[in-house]
Order: C-alpha cells, then sequence, then structure tokens
C-alpha cells in the first residue's frame, strides 16, 4: 500500500526560529496534505497541496510530486505552533488518507 | 459554522464489551470516515462511508462494524472490545468537491 515517511520525528526550536518539515511518499497519484494537531488532539487541515507552493500566513507548503517529496517551512516560529504535523497523501477518488507518523514540533520561549 | 461532532469524548470499556462510538456532522458532506490514532503514529481508515447505508472497508477494519443509518450520522461499533483496540479515535466528513476533511476532536477509548 501506500506509504508517507516524516522527518524529523521530532524537532525543538527557540521562538523565532525557522523550521522545515519534510514528507516523502510512495505514489505519485496524490493528493498531499498537511495537518496539525493540537496538543489536544484537534486535527485542522492547513494545506491541501498535490503540486507546488503555497502559502498561509507564516507557512509555506512545496510539494514536487514527481520527486514524491513535499516539505513545509515555519518561519518565525511561536510557541502557539507547537504540536505535531501529519502529512497523508488521499485517494482521488474515495479521499481516504494514508498518514505518517508526524513531527512532533515543540518550540520554546 | 461547519462541524463533526463525536460522542463520547472519552469512554472505559471492558474487555469484550460492547462499544458504539457515534459520530455527527452538520456539514452536508458525503463522505464520512472513521480513523483510529494510537500513541506517537498517524492516523488509519477503518471504515468510511460516501452514502448514507452504505459502508466500506478502511485499511484496518477487522474487529470493527461501521453504521450510516442518515447522511449526518456515522457510528463505528466495536462487537468485543480488545484490548488492543485501547486507541483515540477521530470521525471526519468531507464534501465530493472538496479534498480537505473536516475532522471531530476524537473518542479516547481505553478497553481494560
Amino acid at each position: 500500500g501506500q506509504q508517507v515517511q516524516q522527518s524529523p520525528a521530532s524537532l525543538v526550536l527557540q521562538e523565532g526560529e525557522n523550521a522545515e518539515l519534510q514528507c516523502n511518499f510512495s505514489s505519485t497519484a496524490t493528493r498531499l496534505q498537511w495537518f496539525y494537531q493540537h496538543p489536544g488532539g484537534r486535527l485542522v487541515s492547513l494545506f491541501y497541496n498535490p503540486s507546488g507552493t503555497k502559502h498561509t500566513g507564516r507557512l509555506t507548503s512545496t510539494t514536487v510530486t514527481n520527486e514524491r517529496r513535499s516539505s513545509l517551512h515555519i518561519s518565525s516560529s511561536q510557541t502557539t505552533d507547537s504540536g505535531t504535523y501529519f502529512c497523508a497523501i488521499g485517494d482521488t477518488n474515495t479521499g481516504k488518507l494514508t498518514f505518517g507518523d508526524g513531527t512532533v514540533l515543540t518550540v520554546k520561549p | 459554522e461547519a462541524a463533526v461532532t463525536q460522542s463520547p469524548r472519552s469512554k472505559v470499556a471492558v474487555t469484550g464489551g460492547k462499544v458504539t462510538l457515534s459520530c455527527h456532522q452538520t456539514n452536508n458532506h458525503d463522505y464520512m470516515y472513521w480513523y483510529r490514532q494510537d500513541t506517537g503514529h498517524g492516523l488509519r481508515l477503518i471504515h468510511y462511508s460516501y452514502v448514507a447505508d452504505s459502508t466500506e472497508k478502511g485499511d484496518i477494519p477487522d474487529g470493527y462494524k461501521a453504521s450510516r443509518p442518515s447522511q449526518e450520522n456515522f457510528s463505528l461499533i466495536l462487537e468485543l472490545a480488545s484490548l488492543s483496540q485501547t486507541a483515540v479515535y477521530f470521525c471526519a466528513s468531507r464534501d465530493s468537491n472538496n479534498q480537505a476533511p473536516l475532522f471531530g476532536e476524537g473518542t479516547r477509548l481505553s478497553v481494560l
């Protein structure tokens, strides 16, 4: 089946530093998405980004589909960015998602 | 406001007992999904549905049943709960024209 590998598994930053999270996936027929999981557990969608670059606020997602990789860049990190970031690839027809194991980000004040 | 509501938010069950987790969406979405998350891992798909009165198996369906009696409601049923089913369960809904699902807040299930 499809596989998703994320790195690093965990990352500790000082507030204000930048972060680069990586995602590699096994299929080129992706519907690549990034999610953020709050420390309390709630999941929110950050990006649907099957190819190219997208920005929202301090977040940038870049997906290079034919190289089967995507990245999430967080600039000027804040303590409220702490949590777990997941990438997932989605089935085109059903929307079923296959998740990586996530990157746990801790931003210290 | 779009919402996915799960109940209960947490539950303790005994091994061999029956557990029903409920999910309700007010988004008029076609698709609904049940995922489980084990500590330190990503979510894995158990069952999903794209229309009322029909359910489909996901990647890890063994030991689980699903029911979608209406577009708004999607239940996950553990007929004989086992220790290995201790996890956090997430329900999600998605419009067929939108790739990004909307997740509920999760149900923490402990089977003792």
